[in-house]
């Protein structure tokens, strides 16, 4: 089964800056990642998706990811009190189709410091 | 717009005592609906997931069953509870690829 790597933390970054989330994967077959926010008692959100190599940018988060490391991240530009939650990263489980569920890292847990 | 519903939201059981939790997704026809679970200290764990009425895949042996009466229904059961079935349930659907969780259903077993 495929594995996800993140960091647990906590990452603290002050109100303002840029904060930087980063996720490995185990499996280079891997076509789609996924960025879900989860405050603390609450479900997951989707944020972001990215399936292409590269920059995808929303607002102020940006995904990059780099299949050849199997390294995907996101960043979050000036960083709001709002944005302290779990942040999980997620790729399919199987071949990616339609129907497959998701393997989730442990995520990370991010305090934006006012 | 689609919209995912989940109760109860919160439960606590006796140890071997039966389960029932409901989820529905409306806005949507034929979704592939998904069950997890969020234990204290660990990720989320897939449980079972429908690509149709009837059709139940698991992903975990466990004491815990699914079921998908209709099309935007799925039902997560367990005949006797165990205390490492604590945790927080989440349902989710998805048509291609991204998941949407519902609110979730937070389970203490006693």
């Amino acid at each position: 089964q495929k594995e996800v790597e993140q960091n647990s933390g906590p990452l603290s970054v002050p109100e303002g800056a840029i904060a930087s989330l980063n996720c490995t994967y185990s499996d280079r077959v891997s076509q789609s990642f996924f960025w879900y926010r989860q405050y603390s008692g609450k479900s997951p959100e989707l944020i972001m998706s990215i399936y292409s190599n590269g920059d995808k940018e929303d607002g102020r988060f940006t995904a990059q990811l780099n299949k050849a490391s199997q390294y995907v991240s996101l960043l979050i530009r000036d960083s709001q009190p709002s944005d302290s939650a779990t942040y999980l990263c997620a790729v399919p489980m199987y071949s990616g189709g339609g129907a497959d569920g998701l393997t989730f890292g442990k995520g990370t847990h991010l305090i934006i410091q006012p | 717009s689609q919209t995912i519903h989940q109760w109860p939201a919160t439960l606590v059981q006796p140890v071997g005592s039966p389960l029932s939790l409901e989820c529905t997704v409306e806005g949507t026809s034929n979704p592939n609906l998904y069950w997890y679970r969020q234990a204290a200290g660990r990720g989320l764990q897939l449980l079972f997931y429908s690509v149709g009425i009837g059709q139940i895949s698991s992903e975990v042996p466990q004491n815990l069953s699914a079921s998908r009466p209709q099309d935007r229904q799925f039902i997560l059961s367990s005949k006797k509870l165990l205390l490492s079935d604590s945790g927080f349930y989440l349902c989710a659907w998805s048509l291609a690829g991204e998941q949407f969780f519902g609110p979730g259903t937070r389970l203490t077993v006693l």
